[in-house]
């Protein structure tokens, strides 16, 4: 079946130290959006990419940045993880079209990072 | 993007319908509505969409009023698996190419009982 993959689904990093989320998608979607979910709120959109468009929202931190190396994968690095970063991140994909006006994303599992 | 209210929480028992409403004083006239699931520690996942009137799918029914600024989700004969948050978004067509953008308010805790 068609979907969107996260890995890992549970990740651990250190304070500071460098990480790394994937998503891989099968749907052929052209747009990836990146979501931060901490808990008990809602999904907040971080940046997402329109084709090879890189578009950030303007309150996500500097820290967190991302690449899509092609329309299958797209990647959230965060260069300095702090406590405050612990949260789900999730992976969505959508096709945009002129033709069909209508949009659905498409969410991963998500990937739940911790920060010691 | 409109801002979406919508109660903080509900409660049901099996069997019973659910409606859920949302408000949406400042939709625009390219805005869809759509609704989202999200159970814990899964992403959201589309539920049903709708632009005016009655839509309805395998899943639920939305409904919307002629001046589009609130909608109901309907959810016939919930089970407990249908506990989980619900959260409506409003958002334009998308025109501009730039991928479509999804603020997410605060959503519905559905609670279902036996």
């Amino acid at each position: 079946d068609a979907m969107v993959i996260q890995n890992p689904r549970y990740q651990v990093t250190q304070f500071g130290k460098p990480v790394t989320l994937s998503c891989s998608q099968t749907l052929n979607h052209n747009v990836m959006y990146w979501y931060q979910q901490k808990s008990s709120q809602a999904p907040k959109l971080l940046f997402h990419y329109y084709d090879k468009d890189f578009n950030n929202e303007a309150d996500t931190p500097d820290n967190f940045q991302s690449r899509r190396p092609n329309t299958s994968f797209c990647f959230l690095d965060i260069r300095s993880p702090g406590l405050g970063d612990a949260a789900m991140y999730l992976c969505a994909t959508s096709r945009e079209s002129r033709e069909d006006p209508r949009y659905e994303q498409y969410f991963g599992p998500g990937t739940r990072l911790t920060v010691t | 993007l409109a801002k979406t209210t919508q109660p903080i929480s509900m409660d049901s028992y099996e069997g019973q319908e659910v409606n859920i409403t949302c408000s949406h004083n400042n939709i625009a006239t390219n805005d869809y509505i759509t609704w989202y699931q999200q159970f814990p520690s899964q992403g959201p996942r589309f539920i049903i969409q709708g632009y005016k009137t009655k839509v309805t799918n395998e899943v639920a029914s939305l409904f919307i009023p002629a001046d589009r600024k609130s909608s109901t989700l309907s959810l016939p004969r919930v089970s407990l698996s249908d506990t989980a948050v619900y959260y409506c978004l409003v958002g334009d067509m998308g025109l501009t190419g730039g991928g479509n953008k999804l603020t997410f308010g605060t959503g519905t805790q559905l609670k279902v009982e036996l």
